[in-house]
């Protein structure tokens, strides 16, 4: 069964702690994405990684961090220095050529620091 | 950058009758345009997308239509059925940006029997 898995599906942390979101995908899909969804607003694009053992940042990675070591796999951190942590965070992945740009989401971590 | 707009943010119409949303883009660089529909609590699910080289794509009751020219792209959905009830996303590619996408900021629809 192919697809993107994100685990857990809430988490809740207290301030001043880091957090780390798993993502793993079994499409053989070369790039993956990190996203972030607040109440009432679109995507935001957090990291995204076009290979293993390269990454760029996206419009929002202050606060965030990644490690791409496997293709499968594209864990995100979110440390005690983003100021507004809470939040729905969604993965993504796609083949990234030039003929196939489709992105494919998982079911999402929701986020809850307090 | 890029910029996506998208509108209305809620749309409430009768189960059977057509339902229309627009996005419009700021660079005309920009390649791909994929419409989301998230569910709630769930992550975005593809439902269709239109290239640049086209300027319509129907699939069953949906349909995307791009005007290049004025940079506005739509997606219309028809006969609708209370589960196309969600949270609709259009998004914007930028050539040679990897495949990263620009968002809009989501429409509401609500399908009332």
């Amino acid at each position: 069964d192919g697809g993107i898995t994100q685990s857990p599906k809430y988490l809740f942390r207290k301030e001043g702690q880091n957090v780390t979101l798993s993502c793993e995908q079994n499409l053989n899909h070369d790039a993956m994405y990190w996203y972030r969804q607040d109440p009432g607003q679109g995507l935001r694009l957090i990291y995204y990684s076009q290979i293993v053992n390269d990454f760029q940042k996206g419009d929002i990675a202050e606060g965030y961090s990644v490690s791409r070591e496997k293709k499968e796999s594209f864990p995100l951190t979110v440390t005690s220095a983003q100021k507004n942590p809470t939040a729905f965070y969604l993965c993504a992945s796609s083949r990234d050529t030039l003929s196939s740009y489709e992105q494919y989401f998982g079911p999402g971590t929701r986020l809850t620091v307090t | 950058g890029e910029n996506v707009e998208q509108h209305p943010s809620t749309l409430s119409v009768q189960e059977g009758d057509s339902a229309v949303i627009k996005c419009t883009y700021s660079d005309s660089a920009s390649n791909y345009f994929p419409w989301y529909k998230q569910e709630l609590g769930k992550g975005p699910q593809l439902i269709i997308d239109i290239r640049s080289n086209v300027g319509e794509k129907k699939d069953q009751r949906i349909a995307v239509t791009l005007n290049k020219t004025a940079k506005h792209f739509s997606l219309h959905i028809t006969e609708t059925q209370p589960e196309d009830s969600a949270v609709y996303f259009c998004a914007a590619r930028q050539t040679g940006t990897a495949s990263k996408l620009t968002f809009g900021t989501g429409t509401r629809l609500q399908v009332t029997l």
